[in-house]
């Protein structure tokens, strides 16, 4: 079964400083990756998806990267601010038909001023 | 843009009763799917449904079904509501034939507590 693990679970950086965040997963028959945001007592909204013949994806200040044959992604946040203050949670599809994700626990960020 | 809406935000429930979570997306979506969020477990999956009136067990489907009878609406019933169900409960949507390459889309979530 898929296991999705992301470490830390908690993260707090200064306002300017890079980010970086990840999540592993313990089976590499994926079809693609998924970066999510959850701001408090939200649901969640989608930054990037990384398929799995992809090694990364960028969207502005984020860029991801996938290896699949280890089990790793890493998502990467250019000069921090506090608006990115949220949990982020990675998401892997499953290689069944019917586009399943398994979630990790996800990562809570504080950006302080 | 694609809008799911989950019709409450907040609800408390009394142990025993039926719940009804119901939940709507505007883009004509096959594919639907209702997870709940616990601390420090993250999302796990209850059911999906991949067109009206078909369904899936999830990973943890005990206490809960659902009902899809119509192609906007996915609607997920406890049906004699427990304690350990107090929970956020998370709706998505996503179209069957772009799902590997195109996310899945969140409605905004129901804090659901049970007394």
């Amino acid at each position: 079964k898929q296991e999705v693990t992301q470490i830390p679970a908690a993260l707090s950086v200064p306002e300017g400083e890079n980010l970086v965040l990840n999540c592993s997963f313990t089976d590499s028959a994926i079809y693609n990756l998924q970066w999510f945001r959850q701001d408090p007592g939200k649901g969640l909204t989608s930054l990037l998806l990384i398929q799995s013949s992809q090694r990364e994806q960028t969207s502005g200040r984020l860029n991801a990267s996938l290896d699949k044959s280890s089990g790793r992604s890493t998502l990467y946040i250019a000069a921090s601010q506090p608006g990115d203050s949220a949990t982020y949670l990675c998401a892997v599809m499953t290689t069944d038909s019917w586009g399943k994700l398994q979630f990790g626990a996800g990562t809570q960020v504080v950006v302080t001023p | 843009d694609v809008k799911v809406t989950q019709s409450s935000r907040y609800l408390v429930k009394r142990t025993g009763e039926k719940v009804f979570l119901e939940c709507v997306q505007d883009m004509d979506h096959e594919n639907m799917f209702w997870y709940r969020q616990d601390p420090g477990l993250g999302l796990r999956l209850i059911y999906f449904s991949y067109d009206v009136k078909m369904k899936e067990k999830g990973d943890i489907p005990e206490g809960y079904s659902v009902s899809r009878e119509k192609k906007e609406r996915f609607s997920l019933i406890l049906e004699s509501a427990s304690t350990n169900q107090t929970s956020m409960y998370l709706c998505a949507s996503t179209s069957r034939d772009s799902r590997f390459y195109q996310p899945q889309h969140f409605g905004d979530g129901t804090r659901l507590s049970i007394l």
